[in-house]
């Protein structure tokens, strides 16, 4: 079975200091995993996948996240937040044919 | 601006009431979700459509009836819901079902109040 644990329910950085959102994933097999965002009022956005290519990922608006197989972990960071990247963020996962697993997100706050 | 259209973006309904839920994707994608996000639970998947086939029900309630006419289309028609059912109800599209073949695209969803 897969499953997909966000560590943090709620983060807050003061903008302008780094961004960190954990994300643990459990897999039989090398899994494919993404983190997306959701902004008040919208839809899921995709961040950036994994696809058992580059271990560092880079993703859209600075963010990136690294898999560390030792450590099943797909850790989300950016250098320095902005105040329009508080928002719901989702990690997901699963295996080739599988449905994808959500997280239970993770609130980010930024404050000023 | 999405490739995944909802409509409409917000519904209040009575218990007793039918309406239906309408999403398109303007993405040449084969595979079409619905989910249900509720406050403080993980995103629920419920329906799963792949070259227009439903191949997930996630043990969803009868109250609830998917449809999907064409690989563009996906309809969730809703009748006697109960006010537990208010939630976010979000669509997705993909190029075909399975984890390689995502990633989902979603929509801005439907904010459905039951009275």
């Amino acid at each position: 079975a897969q499953s997909v644990t966000q560590l943090d329910s709620h983060v807050s950085v003061s903008e302008g200091t780094p961004v960190l959102l954990r994300c643990n994933y459990s897999s039989s097999y090398s899994p494919s995993l993404f983190w997306y965002v959701q902004h008040p009022n919208k839809g899921l956005q995709l961040l950036l996948k994994y696809t058992s290519a580059a271990t560092l990922v880079k993703g859209i608006n600075g963010f990136e996240a690294e898999f560390k197989k030792s450590e099943t972990s797909f850790h989300l960071t950016k250098p320095s937040a902005h105040m329009s990247d508080a928002a719901e963020y989702f990690c997901a996962g699963g295996n080739a044919g599988n449905m994808l697993t959500f997280g239970g997100g993770t609130r980010l706050m930024v404050k000023p | 601006e999405t490739g995944v259209t909802q409509t409409p973006r917000h519904l209040v309904m009575g218990m007793t009431n039918k309406k239906s839920l309408k999403c398109e994707q303007h993405l040449g994608h084969n595979a079409m979700y619905w989910y249900k996000q509720s406050a403080k639970k993980p995103l629920e998947l419920m329906f799963v459509y792949n070259f227009k086939e439903q191949t997930e029900n996630n043990s969803v309630p009868s109250r609830f009836s998917p449809e999907c006419p064409n690989s563009s289309h996906l309809f969730l028609h809703l009748h006697t819901l109960q006010p537990e059912d208010s939630a976010l109800y979000l669509c997705a599209s993909s190029q075909a079902t399975g984890v390689r073949n995502s990633p989902l695209h979603f929509g801005n969803g439907t904010r459905l109040t039951v009275t």
